[in-house]
């Protein structure tokens, strides 16, 4: 079973334009990890935040957390070729102990 | 510093056959685990070890698969015998602790069963 669902399952950009994809969980979280995943390689971890954070930035990449909605948000700006790849949000259970990746978004920048 | 190392990349083989997976982790890492990614879906966990002990198996199909990870370090994941439903990328990972760290995944071993 997976805790989260990302939304929407594929995304079509050009690029220079911004990419936003969301993800629900329907349990409490002790925080919440995105992920990337390049054809055909394994996955990078891409930022992390805290079941008490409410924002967090790393470079393009602006992630949002509402636990009272339980959704998150991740927003790449400025798309680049290079972000064509498919987006998992996964979450570690409030015991911190599990983390449980949700069905990913498939995101293509177009040149 | 090295990734984490799977072998091998790629496997087919026949149903019925036994098959196993090999993963080091990166080095210092007490936290490994075991994933199954299937097709245009997230990865699910298998297993999980501390140092040496597996302490979520909770989803490893435990009449055919089987995993081990001796002192603590390499890990073997194996599937006797192996299911047409098989089919899967394994995706080994690891982490300083568990995950309320980032985890630091392998290639994965891409496995077609015929």
């Amino acid at each position: 079973s997976q805790q989260g669902e990302e939304d929407p399952q594929a995304l079509s950009i050009q690029e220079g334009e911004n990419a936003t994809m969301n993800c629900s969980y329907k349990t409490s979280i002790n925080n919440l990890q995105w992920y990337r995943q390049n054809s055909g390689r394994g996955l990078v971890h891409l930022i992390l935040i805290r079941s008490n954070e409410r924002e967090k930035h790393s470079g393009r990449l602006r992630v949002t957390l509402d636990t009272s909605k339980k959704s998150s948000s991740l927003l790449i700006t400025a798309s680049r070729a290079a972000d064509t790849a498919s987006y998992f949000c996964a979450t570690a259970g409030a015991a911190g102990n599990k983390l449980t990746f949700g069905g990913g978004t498939r995101v293509l920048v177009k040149p | 510093e090295a990734g984490v190392v799977q072998s091998p990349r790629y496997k087919i083989i026949e149903k019925k056959q036994p098959v196993a997976f090999w993963c080091n982790p990166i080095s210092g890492h007490n936290t490994l685990y075991w994933y199954r990614q299937n097709l245009g879906q997230g990865p699910e966990l298998l297993i999980r070890y501390e140092n040496e002990e597996a302490v979520d198996d909770s989803q490893l199909p435990k009449d055919r698969f089987s995993a081990e990870r001796l002192k603590g370090v390499d890990s073997t994941l194996k599937i006797q015998p192996a299911e047409l439903g098989d089919s899967a990328v394994y995706l080994c990972a690891s982490s300083l602790e568990p995950t309320t760290y980032e985890q630091y995944f392998g290639p994965g071993t891409r496995l077609t069963v015929t």
